[in-house]
């Protein structure tokens, strides 16, 4: 079963208004976790690597404080879309790394409409 | 420039019918390459993670290879279930941390 829980699977918005994304590890604790966005067609682009307790790190050009992070548990980090725009939309998905297993689990996805 | 390219972008095949996938690298200090399988509309699914040039993995109808220079995803046999895209993707910082994908192929296994 999936080890990386993400919610909600789609999210239909209107523009203006803020929506989260949520990232759950189920049965490790993973104090890195990464927020990825996915243009149809096109690849995993690596937004941010959120740590447990700390500061998110922002892939140039991603705005931090459009896209605000929180991690404040080992297993739960949120990715607040804020203001959004239609150019927002967008699939994004998170990752959390296991380091006793040393793998990399992903989420199943958030699918963004921002009307 | 650290960068990954993968091709072709889209492969159509009969079932049955063998074929490579390519992911070439231009990458200082490689520590890992990684293939992923994702479906559409969902999130990418694990299959390899290769370290050293002449390292390979097998799964099932699947065979990853890794060179200096490119990692090939050997599909023999392939089945309509096959169909998806696969991603390989790089990390700099060793082990499973961040990671950098490629565009993907866009495999169609038809009958």
């Amino acid at each position: 079963g999936a080890v990386v829980s993400q919610h909600p699977s789609w999210v239909i918005c209107k523009s203006g208004t803020s929506v989260k994304i949520e990232c759950r590890s189920l049965d490790f604790q993973a104090t890195t976790m990464f927020w990825y966005r996915q243009f149809p067609k096109q690849s995993l682009m690596l937004m941010a690597t959120s740590n447990e307790g700390s500061k998110a790190t922002y892939e140039q050009g991603v705005e931090k404080d459009k896209f605000l992070i929180n991690h404040a548990s080992l297993t739960l980090s949120t990715l607040t879309v804020t203001s959004a725009h239609p150019e927002d939309s967008s699939f994004y998905i998170c990752s959390a790394r296991d380091p006793s297993r040393e793998k990399l689990f992903f989420g199943s996805g958030t699918q963004l409409s921002v009307l | 420039e650290d960068q990954v390219t993968q091709s072709p972008e889209a492969l159509r095949l009969q079932e049955g019918e063998s074929s490579s996938l390519n992911c070439s690298y231009t990458v200082s200090g490689l520590r890992g390459l990684f293939w992923y399988r994702q479906d559409p509309g969902k999130g990418p699914e694990f299959l390899f993670t290769l370290y050293s040039a002449g390292e390979e993995k097998e799964k099932e109808r699947l065979k990853a290879t890794l060179t200096k220079k490119e990692s090939f995803l050997h599909i023999t046999a392939p089945k309509p279930e096959d169909s998806a895209t696969y991603l390989c993707a790089f990390s700099l910082s060793g082990g499973y941390n961040k990671l950098i994908f490629g565009a993907g192929t866009r495999l169609a296994v038809h009958p």
